[in-house]
Parts: structure tokens; sequence; C-alpha cells
């Protein structure tokens, strides 16, 4: 039972263009949502992050949006750079339970 | 200061041998999470641990896996009796407090195992 979704598994975006990356969830209960970045042989690091109180949250070139009737929120990266190539993971988490649940990734390459 | 320490980086193992996977978290931090990833796939939880107790282990496999996070040393993850499905990436994080609302887990650069 996946709660959290990355329905796309890549996405290739040019330099300077925005990247969108896409979650969905099912539990109601979750409320607080993170997106981690990882390098290959590397650990996650921590990205950004919204809880279910707002709707956007917003670090520099990273926004995160959260849409909670839909159960969905998004990523935005923009301008996206060839640096921010890497596997991007969505987590929630929730009052009821004790752990990140994560998405199964989506990998952007930011090409030249 | 140093963030989540994980060793060895590469685990060879022949299938039937055991496994031993290490943590410490950062310093400060008092609560554990094993993570694996098996290849194409996400992050899957395991165990979720503070000093000296499992909190919850509702991902660890009923059969050959355990876990422990003793009151002085490292976290330890223990596979014992390795079999080839078992060839993934582990991950431990470590995190502050209590509940995981507006907290953030701290990653180490995992454990690669390789089963023969």
């Amino acid at each position: 039972d996946q709660q959290v979704k990355q329905n796309s598994p890549s996405l290739s975006v040019q330099e300077g263009r925005i990247s969108i990356l896409n979650c969905d969830y099912t539990n109601s209960m979750f409320d607080y949502f993170l997106w981690y970045k990882k390098y290959p042989a590397e650990g996650p690091t921590f990205l950004i992050s919204i809880s279910s109180i707002k709707d956007k949250n917003e670090d520099g070139r990273f926004t995160v949006f959260l849409n909670k009737s839909a159960k969905h929120l998004s990523l935005h990266i923009v301008p996206s750079q060839p640096g921010d190539s890497a596997v991007y993971f969505c987590a929630a988490s929730g009052a009821n339970t004790d752990k990140l649940i994560f998405g199964t990734g989506t990998r952007l390459q930011v090409f030249p | 200061n140093a963030g989540v320490m994980q060793n060895p980086r590469h685990l060879v193992r022949r299938r039937g041998q055991e496994a031993r996977l290490r943590c410490s978290p950062m310093k400060g931090h008092s609560h554990v999470y094993w993570y694996r990833q098996l290849p194409e796939e996400g992050l899957k939880f395991m165990v979720y641990l503070q000093k000296e107790n499992i909190i919850d282990e509702s991902g660890m496999p009923k059969e050959r896996f355990s876990a422990e996070f003793p009151k002085e040393g490292p976290s330890i993850l223990r596979i014992q009796q390795v079999v080839r499905g078992d060839s993934a990436a582990y991950f431990c994080a470590s995190s502050l407090s209590t509940g995981l609302t507006n907290e953030k887990l701290f990653f180490g650069s995992g454990t690669q195992l390789s089963v023969l």
C-alpha cells in the first residue's frame, strides 16, 4: 500500500527552465510534508518542507505547494541548474505516525 | 559537527553469512531510523529506535532481521543468514526529538550491502 506516490520516475528539463515534481498521498492524517534530494552513493538530504496549515513555502529557488483537498503537493525549482540533477523524494508524516513515509522518487536531469 | 555516520560504506557477504551495519546518530540525537532502498525503488521504513528501546519495527521482516540502539555505542542493524534479496542500500537517519511534526530526519551516506 503506497501511501505516498510519485508517478513520474524521471523528468528532464533544460537549464534555466522550471522543474515541477509532483507527489500524491492517500492518508488524510498526514500533516507535514518534506522533499529530500539524493545524489548517487549519498544519503538523502533535506530540501524543503511544508506544514498542512500552509499551502505554499518558498526557499530561494525552491517552492513547495500543497493542495490538501487534492492530496497533492509539488516542488518547483526555478531556474533549474545542472547541479539540481538528482533523485527527489517526497515524504510525509502525521499525528498518528512516528516515521516518514517516502515516495518512490523522481530522477531529475537538468541539461545545458 | 559530524553528521550521521554509517559504516561500512560497502559490505559484501556470501549467502548464509551475517551482516552488521552500524550507525552513529548526530550528536545530541537520540532517535534513530533505519530505511532500506532496493534497486529502482524508494526508501522503505524498517525500524525506529530510541536509546535501548524499539519504538516501531513494523517495517522489519519478521525473520533474520534485528536492530538495537544500546545506551552506549552505535545503533546496529543485523541481518542473519543473508540472501540475495537482501542486497540493497541501507540508510540510517536520526532526529532530535520525538514525533515528526515539524521535524526532519538527517540521513547517513548509507551502507551498500551486496550478497553474492
